[in-house]
């Protein structure tokens, strides 16, 4: 399995435009989840969906951010507008079955927003 | 929060040593897992101990929980430099499909 594939790994962006982040989870996993990793905040949730389902996105930062899993083998993360204040890494990782299986991980988008 | 804090935040080693890392979590969990992080790179899942086991092992790693003082440590034996990373315990509660993260255990194993 190539396991959980997200891209751009990296992206460089100017404050005020739009960033989509682009996820392929595992096939056969049922949750996939948006996390973000900063040197000050570590690891947040931002927003896991179970069967392309949003369940909870209580962890999203503000209504700039907006995700979506339009079928079971691809989900974005979009910043719109973005802010320097969004530079971090943006992991989306994938699981199976019910809560607190394994979770696995994609290598990462690094987000900087000048 | 049910974040999982590890402890220390740093550690330091010569190559050969026992390395033991420190988790301590808030409220009742369904399981504890253990995580780490080479720079650059996503979390990959060590181990996971559910709340009714006490230790576990899986090659150089061992993990012990202790649910009345809600905390976890993870022993690795005869450390190597491929060691060296970020360690994070994550915790799964009840009514939460999310795993919790700490900030990690920056760990450098020195040759």
């Amino acid at each position: 399995d190539a396991g959980v594939i997200q891209s751009p790994r990296h992206e460089v962006t100017e404050m005020g435009q739009e960033v989509t982040l682009r996820c392929k989870p595992i096939s056969g996993h049922d949750y996939l989840f948006w996390y973000r990793q900063t040197m000050m905040r570590g690891l947040e949730l931002l927003i896991y969906f179970n069967n392309n389902v949003p369940i909870d996105d209580s962890g999203m930062p503000e209504d700039r951010f907006s995700a979506k899993m339009p079928n079971a083998s691809f989900s974005t993360l979009k910043i719109q507008p973005s802010e320097p204040r969004d530079s971090a890494v943006y992991f989306c990782a994938s699981a199976a079955g019910t809560s607190g299986n394994t979770i696995y991980f994609g290598e990462g988008s690094w987000l900087t927003v000048v | 929060s049910q974040q999982g804090e590890e402890d220390p935040q740093a550690l330091s080693i010569q190559e050969g040593e026992n390395a033991t890392m420190n988790c301590s979590y808030k409220t009742s969990i369904n399981n504890l897992q253990w995580y780490r992080q080479n720079s650059g790179r996503g979390l990959v899942h060590l181990i996971l101990i559910r709340s009714n086991e006490r230790e576990k092992h899986s090659g150089r790693l061992r993990v012990t929980l202790d649910t009345s003082k809600k905390s976890s440590s993870l022993l690795i034996t005869a450390s190597r430099a491929a060691d060296t990373a970020s360690y994070f315990c994550a915790t799964a509660w009840g009514g939460a499909d999310g795993l919790t993260f700490g900030k990690g255990t920056h760990l450098i194993i020195q040759p």
